[in-house]
């Protein structure tokens, strides 16, 4: 089952930066916080991922509280093109491939 | 570098037949998983393979196997469909094992419809 709850959808405009919530209250210390997106059907892609400490990378910011309770994913600038369904998975760092997804929050970008 | 390939894109069986889906994974890459996309139920987890071992699995029925070969490749297989096998199924690869947070990548997908 998954252990993430998100909000069921957002909405931001274009150029925004698009401000994504997690909360994984029940993480545990061996736990990776992994997004991921899906756009209209295709295949999830990889967004970024983290243990505890803030990462970024060409796509996106991932911000994880101190106590790694909740985390948010930062899209600095917003465009048409993400547009999609973002997922917040928590996974053990030995379970590289078994994921639980929950319903992830679809955002919306606006012109 | 090529992605995760799922072949055949598209299929539409009939009720009571059974149906076999590929994955090539990654070059490289030795961690197969499957998983099943639906309106209703969103992405849940089949399986995973690692070096044709099973090592994890998900709340499906029996109906539902797998195998990977000594190439990494992987295969999946439905018998007795029923119409609630309809779904689009994703195949994942990764590297390896263990080793801190690593990341997987999906195929496009192979949608499965029953009639």
């Amino acid at each position: 089952d998954a252990k993430t709850t998100q909000p069921t959808s957002m909405d931001c405009a274009e150029g925004r930066a698009a401000n994504l919530p997690c909360n994984h209250s029940t993480i545990s210390g061996n736990e990776y916080v992994y997004w991921y997106r899906q756009i209209h059907s295709q295949g999830p892609q990889y967004i970024i991922h983290g243990l505890k400490n803030n990462e970024t990378n060409e796509m996106a910011s991932l911000i994880i509280t101190e106590d790694r309770k909740s985390s948010t994913l930062i899209l600095p600038h917003a465009t048409l093109r993400d547009t999609a369904v973002y997922y917040c998975i928590v996974r053990a760092w030995y379970n590289n491939n078994d994921m639980r997804f929950g319903a992830g929050t679809r955002l919306t970008v606006k012109p | 570098k090529a992605g995760v390939t799922q072949t055949p894109r598209y299929l539409i069986k009939t009720r009571g037949q059974q149906v076999t889906l590929s994955c090539s994974p990654i070059s490289g890459h030795r961690s197969v998983s499957w998983y099943q996309q639906t309106p209703g139920q969103g992405l849940q987890f089949l399986f995973e393979y690692f070096s044709e071992t099973q090592r994890n699995k998900g709340n499906f029925p029996g109906r539902f196997s797998g195998r990977q070969f000594s190439n990494s490749r992987s295969e999946m297989n439905v018998s007795t469909l029923e119409l609630g096998d309809s779904a689009l199924y994703l195949c994942a690869s990764s590297w390896g094992l263990g080793g801190g947070g690593i990341e997987a990548f999906f195929g496009q997908g192979t949608r499965l419809t029953v009639v």
